[in-house]
């Protein structure tokens, strides 16, 4: 089975901190991503990766920024954490392009 | 336009019902097509892909319509364990692995 791993389920931070939301897959996939999901606005991209230190934007990268050193490994940072980024965050990865995505349990972020 | 779309619902249907959703695309180019399931405040969970000539899984089946770009999901004897959010996802093609969702239907099944 594809596991997906995310570092943290629940995160409370305030208003201008740096967060790190961490992600890991065990199963040598090459793409790996990173979405938020709010009510009614359903799953946005933000940033998506398909080999170690590629990164493309998704549709609402603003305010983010990814980091892939490993493959197994993607990181989504939030320079200075707004209260606009109070979201689900979301990672996934895939084996190739055009195949299914995995995701990790989600992490809730608040930022107060 | 959203790039894919589908009726958040809710369904209200009665265990036993039938009920099948759609979910239309945009880009004519698009790749793959998949299904996902998300129970409440947990992740999206895989259902299952949709292939070109269509498939089946137990009491799920899943269509593509290539021409009038739309995807859907039918279910048979709907159980209460069914109630959740189904989410469809596309990938729009063009060399990218980009995996666009809808924002997804709700279905609640009742006795």
């Amino acid at each position: 089975d594809v596991k997906v791993t995310q570092s943290s389920r629940y995160l409370v931070k305030r208003t201008g901190e740096k967060v790190f939301l961490e992600c890991v897959q065990d199963m040598d996939h090459e793409n790996m991503f990173w979405y938020r999901q709010d009510p009614g606005l359903g799953l946005r991209l933000i940033y998506f990766s398909y080999d170690v230190k590629m990164k493309e934007k998704g549709d609402i990268p603003e305010g983010y920024s990814v980091s892939r050193e490993k493959k197994e490994r993607f990181s989504l940072i939030l320079e200075s954490a707004s209260t606009n980024q109070t979201s689900m965050y979301l990672c996934a990865s895939s084996l190739y392009a055009y195949t299914e995505a995995f995701f990790g349990q989600g992490t809730r972020l608040t930022v107060v | 336009r959203k790039e894919v779309e589908q009726d958040p619902g809710p369904f209200n249907v009665p265990e036993g019902a039938t009920v099948a959703f759609n979910c239309t695309y945009s880009n004519s180019a698009s790749q793959s097509f998949f299904w996902y399931r998300q129970d409440c405040r947990k992740e999206p969970k895989l259902l299952m892909s949709v292939y070109s000539s269509g498939n089946e899984d137990g009491r799920f089946t899943a269509q593509l319509n290539r021409a009038s770009q739309y995807i859907s999901l039918l279910i048979r004897d709907s159980k209460l364990s069914d109630s959740a959010t189904y989410l469809c996802a596309v990938n729009m093609g063009g060399g990218a692995s980009k995996l666009t969702f809808g924002t997804g239907t709700r279905l609640q099944v009742t006795l």
